[in-house]
């Protein structure tokens, strides 16, 4: 009974392919996040959705698009791959925003070749 | 923007020792919580501990505790009985009351010695 899981949970492709991530959480939460893990291992969140509504799109090149069809579920499609998305890409979810605690998927490691 | 701090890149301690990982905040916003996470080489992220900005006692999780100076904008991580297993990556992070997000420090790798 996987609380946030995540597929697939690696992913190795050749530039300027497309690819997609899928990520769905059985809590019952309202808010999903995508984070990326770069090399350095910093987190940095990508987007949040609230009850499938895109909340926040922090500056992230418009070759990711996310889509929630339903509130357990924010996939997220990646367009034309470059070198630099190589990272590990970390599903999220909390029942509400601001200080809920947030619980993170096994991640997806991406690496372009 | 929030900034979380972790000064301290890596660190080794001696199995069954205490160790404090410290990580310091800013933010002039008056409600926010604080949390903690641990990364295994394995890879996943797990929740630890949670701190309240209005908590009056500091948080505690079995062998974690959140040493929370709210006046120093400081929430340092005490693991006390270190186990090898417990030899992984900790992340400090924050968020406000009205985010929709989780602002992170760079992390803390703690290496525990048999």
């Amino acid at each position: 009974d996987t609380a946030v899981s995540q597929t697939p949970k690696y992913l190795v492709t050749q530039m300027g392919n497309d690819k997609s991530i899928k990520c769905e959480q059985n809590l019952g939460h309202d808010t999903m996040y995508w984070y990326k893990q770069d090399s350095k291992k910093f987190l940095k969140i990508m987007f949040s959705y609230n009850n499938k509504e895109l909340i926040i799109n922090e500056t992230v090149p418009n070759r990711f698009s996310p889509k929630s069809p339903d509130k357990a579920h924010l996939n997220l499609h990646i367009n034309s791959l470059e070198l630099g998305d190589s990272a590990v890409y970390f599903c999220a979810s909390s029942l509400l925003a601001g200080e809920e605690t947030q619980y993170f998927g096994p991640g997806t490691r991406l690496l372009v070749l | 923007a929030q900034k979380i701090t972790q000064t301290q890149p890596g660190m080794f301690v001696q199995e069954k020792e205490a160790v404090t990982l410290d990580c310091t905040y800013d933010t002039s916003d008056p409600s926010y919580g604080l949390f903690w996470y641990k990364q295994p080489s394995s890879g996943e992220m797990i929740f630890l501990i949670y701190q309240g900005s209005y908590d009056q006692q500091n948080a505690t999780e079995g062998r974690y505790s959140l040493n929370f100076q709210k006046a120093r904008k400081s929430a340092n991580l005490v693991i006390s009985a270190s186990q090898l297993g417990d030899s992984a990556m900790y992340f400090c992070a924050m968020a406000r009351s009205n985010d929709y997000k989780l602002s992170f420090g760079a992390g803390t790798t703690v290496t525990v010695r048999a």
